[in-house]
């Protein structure tokens, strides 16, 4: 079975560009989250989706946007690119909202601003 | 809020020694705790996770863990470590209850470099 796969591999981008990044989550898995990872750091919590509603929101300012679709798929959106948003952006994903199922990560995409 | 500390960010050990890797959580509700490896540019790996139960977790590749309230620590321990097993090493934390229950927070990481 397939796991959590993410698109693009890698990216780079300019200051104030928009950018999207896009994740299928496990056959059957309905909650979907995003971390980002910065060089050098743990990954910080983003946004959790489940059932395509909104379910957490992590200190990061409204440049960043998220959806999940009906097939449970997810984009992270980011607005007015800053160098600091570089980082690895990571998605999970797990069956239930909850810890007691596991949660699953994809491979990351890697996002550079220059 | 909860918040994670890994006290060491580098552990250098030679093949086939004993390896422990610290963590210590704050928290004032009750929580889950995780530890994920991460090998060079690829995403997260769980190793182990406490929910409940006992203290002491066993994990995938030889890994445990054990729980301390009292100390709130959550060190990881591997009888004897392999090459293989260099890699970041990420202590994590979720409330196990509450609208916040789905998200994790992350330690720094350790990485471990193991030698021959």
């Amino acid at each position: 079975d397939a796991g959590v796969t993410q698109s693009p591999t890698h990216l780079i981008k300019t200051r104030g560009q928009h950018v999207t990044l896009r994740c299928s989550p496990i056959s059957g898995h309905k909650s979907v989250s995003w971390y980002q990872q910065v060089l050098g750091q743990g990954p910080q919590f983003i946004f959790q989706y489940y059932e395509k509603e909104e379910r957490g929101r992590g200190n990061f300012p409204d440049r960043f946007s998220a959806r999940q679709f009906p097939n449970y798929s997810s984009e992270l959106n980011v607005n007015a690119l800053l160098l600091g948003d570089s980082a690895l952006y990571l998605c999970a994903s797990r069956g239930r909202p909850d810890f007691t199922d596991t949660q699953y990560f994809g491979p990351g995409t890697r996002l550079t601003v220059l | 809020a909860q918040s994670v500390t890994q006290l060491d960010s580098q552990v250098p050990v030679f093949e086939e020694a004993p390896v422990e890797l610290r963590c210590n959580y704050s928290s004032s509700v009750s929580v889950y705790l995780f530890w994920y490896v991460q090998y060079p540019n690829q995403g997260l790996q769980l190793l182990l996770k406490y929910l409940s139960g006992s203290t002491l977790v066993k994990g995938i590749n030889g890994f445990e863990a054990e729980f301390n309230k009292s100390q709130t620590s959550f060190h990881l321990r591997k009888p004897s470590v392999h090459i293989s097993d260099t890699a970041e090493y990420f202590c994590a934390v979720s409330r196990s209850y509450g609208g916040s229950q789905g998200n994790l927070i992350f330690g720094k990481g350790t990485k471990l470099s193991v030698k021959p």
